[in-house]
């Protein structure tokens, strides 16, 4: 099955303490991305990342980074969570076609919840 | 929510019926996507649009960047239709997908 994968489903955890979300996709795409989607259902991109570049949003705080190990893997660390950080949090990849932005694919999320 | 604005936030159909949903944009949209979050949270593909027009099934969805908005309607309403309805439009071929609100579609039985 080639599709995109995220653990865990959810995660409970305090302030201050340091989550790390993993994603991996199977196909074969060369673009990975971190989106968050907060209590009002509103999605906006957190980073974007091939083996070129890493773009990261402006407004991310920097608590939050990317972890990468090859393209077919995009973690998200958060070093100290806050109670604003409970979300869920999407990756997505996308296949690499230069100007053009290509379709993105979508994994079935991390809700994570910050007590 | 500024840059895609989506409309109606909330609809409510019957069973057959059919219904339009709308995205406008105050962006520079080269491509958009339209996807359905059904209740597990996961987002489903449905269209990925270059200006023009696309058919699946009882969707069908038209992008104009012109006129700088897209449509997705919804032919024969069934109750797996139910979710919300994004749309999302790149922000200058940067690779940003930017998102409206949604709609939140239920289907009446």
């Amino acid at each position: 099955e080639t599709a995109v994968f995220q653990t865990p489903n959810y995660h409970v955890t305090q302030v201050g303490n340091e989550v790390s979300f993993n994603c991996k996709q199977t196909l074969g795409h060369d673009t990975m991305y971190w989106y968050k989607q907060d209590s009002k259902k509103l999605l906006k991109i957190m980073f974007s990342y091939n083996n070129k570049q890493l773009i990261v949003n402006e407004t991310v705080p920097r608590r939050f980074s990317p972890q990468s190990s090859d393209k077919a893997h995009l973690n998200l660390r958060i070093k100290s969570v806050e109670p604003e950080d409970s979300a869920v949090y999407l990756c997505a990849s996308s296949r690499d076609r230069g100007r053009r932005n290509a379709e993105q694919f979508f994994g079935p999320g991390t809700r994570l919840t910050v007590l | 929510g500024d840059k895609v604005k989506q409309s109606p936030s909330a609809l409510s159909l019957q069973e057959g019926t059919n219904s339009a949903l709308r995205c406008n944009f105050s962006i520079a949209a080269t491509t958009v996507q339209w996807f359905l979050q059904n209740p597990r949270g996961s987002l489903i593909n449905l269209f990925y649009l270059v200006p023009g027009t696309k058919e699946n099934g009882r969707l069908k969805s038209a992008f104009d960047s012109k006129e700088s908005y897209s449509t997705l309607h919804i032919r024969d309403a069934q109750l797996e239709d139910s979710g919300t309805y994004f749309c999302a439009a790149d922000e200058g071929n940067t690779g940003k997908l930017i998102f409206g609100l949604g709609t939140t579609l239920q289907v009446q039985p």
